[in-house]
């Protein structure tokens, strides 16, 4: 799997919006961008993938950059359950059902 | 979604001994994983854990030191076996579902083991 670059920390306010980045400059055309986040003392748990389009769910948004070299996990609104790891990772569908290769993560916390 | 449960939550061991780490699946999957989180690391997987074969290890683990049964397609075991201090990580049962677009990965709550 291509590798991924992510801050190793980034810091938010209660109810604002987080912009999480992700660099993915060796994504091949068959990379799918995945997240995932770990919540303290919990397994990591799915937020959002996308491929060439930005996608949107309950839980978040994914923008990804035209070149698709780039991606950014976007949080509408952060609360202090929010407080987590996230994890951007490429997964390529040409490969199988190869497992998660996870990277360093950005540890999030999110300031009452 | 799958939901996992796994046995021990947490155990404290002393080194040379061994400790069998069970994961259960509500569901039948086909694909089962096994990782480690040594503390304030990431996840690194430690090998899939395949029905009716042997374990497919990653590079820098053995079956002798972390043996895997899979005897169905809802259960496995995570031996860790001659423990050390080393050895102290959480380790965390994972399963794959879904269509052929998107394939999600479930996670259990880990087990969190401390080698003294």
């Amino acid at each position: 799997d291509a590798k991924t670059t992510q801050p190793n920390s980034m810091e938010s306010n209660e109810e604002e919006p987080v912009h999480l980045p992700c660099n993915h400059s060796t994504i091949s055309g068959t990379d799918y961008i995945h997240w995932y986040r770990q919540l303290p003392s919990q397994g990591p748990e799915y937020v959002i993938h996308g491929l060439t389009s930005n996608v949107n769910n309950r839980m978040a948004s994914l923008a990804i950059a035209e070149d698709r070299k780039s991606s950014t996990l976007i949080l509408h609104r952060a609360t202090l359950r929010d407080a987590a790891v996230y994890y951007c990772i490429l997964r390529d569908v040409a490969s199988g059902n190869t497992p998660l290769v996870f990277g360093k993560g950005t540890r999030l916390s999110v300031i009452a | 979604s799958a939901v996992i449960s796994q046995k021990p939550s947490r155990d404290i061991c002393q080194r040379g001994t061994s400790l069998t780490i069970q994961c259960q699946v509500d569901s039948q999957v086909t694909m089962m994983f096994w990782y480690r989180q040594q503390p304030g690391q990431s996840l690194t997987l430690i090998a899939t854990a395949n029905q009716g074969s042997e374990a497919t290890y990653e590079s820098g683990f053995v079956i002798d030191k972390f043996p895997i049964s899979r005897p169905n397609l809802t259960f496995s075991t995570l031996t860790v076996s001659n423990m050390s201090p080393e050895d102290s990580s959480i380790y965390l049962c994972s399963v794959e579902e879904g269509t052929s677009d998107h394939n999600e990965q479930f996670f259990g709550p880990g087990t969190r083991l401390t080698v003294l």
